[in-house]
């Protein structure tokens, strides 16, 4: 799976947009972007996923570059609950199932 | 979305014991599960991957010996600490994927503490 960079800790203020990126300059072609977040001693929550359009659910929106070496994760209207650890991971859509985890960004929204 | 449990959440065990802890899909069938290990400020790292009827496929530097898994039906993955040590407490995360979608989904985790 490709690497991901991201920053360590971003600040977000309560009820802004919270704006993470994540650079993954050697993704394949057939590399999904995947956003997952962990919030403090709890199992890993899915977010959302996208190949190359941008994607939009009800928890967030995924903005993937043109050239696909980096994206951004959109929480629209951050809340204090969104204060987690927010993990980029690319990986292939079929076939190799394990995630491999980074170092991840620290999100946390400022009341 | 689907749901993992994990059982149980939180578990102190004296140094020598064996603990068992248990995943299971609840609304899922899941031929394949994962377990993750994870220490305090550190990111979660794969310790194996368990496959239902069959031997479970251990990253490199994880002992099988020590970490038994056994995936005996398609909602249960149990891994077992053996011969637990202060130094194997950590948070122990188990997934799987829902065969109808590719994302992975997490049990909520079993903090271990040997004391």
């Amino acid at each position: 799976d490709a690497k991901t960079t991201q920053p360590p800790s971003m600040d977000c203020a309560e009820g802004r947009a919270a704006n993470l990126p994540c650079n993954h300059s050697t993704i394949s072609g057939n590399e999904y972007v995947y956003w997952y977040r962990q919030i403090h001693s709890q199992g890993p929550q899915y977010i959302i996923h996208g190949l190359k359009n941008n994607e939009t659910n009800e928890m967030a929106s995924l903005i993937i570059t043109e050239d696909r070496k980096s994206s951004t994760l959109i929480l629209p209207h951050a809340t204090l609950r969104d204060t987690a650890v927010y993990y980029c991971i690319v990986r292939v859509y079929f076939g190799n199932e394990k995630l491999t985890f980074g170092t991840g960004t620290r999100l946390t929204i400022i009341p | 979305g689907a749901v993992v449990s994990q059982h149980p959440s939180r578990v102190i065990c004296k140094s020598g014991t064996s603990v068992k802890i248990e995943c299971r899909s609840l609304d899922f069938q899941a031929t394949t599960m994962f377990w993750y290990r994870q220490f305090p400020k550190q990111s979660l790292m794969l310790m194996a991957t368990s496959n239902e009827g069959s031997k479970a496929t251990y990253e490199q530097g994880v002992e099988k010996d020590k970490f038994l898994i056994n995936h005996a039906s398609l909602t249960l993955s149990t891994l077992t600490v053996t011969s637990a040590h202060p130094e194997d407490s950590s948070f122990y995360i188990c997934s799987a994927r829902h065969p109808g979608g590719q994302e992975a989904f997490f049990g909520q985790g079993t903090r271990l503490t040997v004391v």
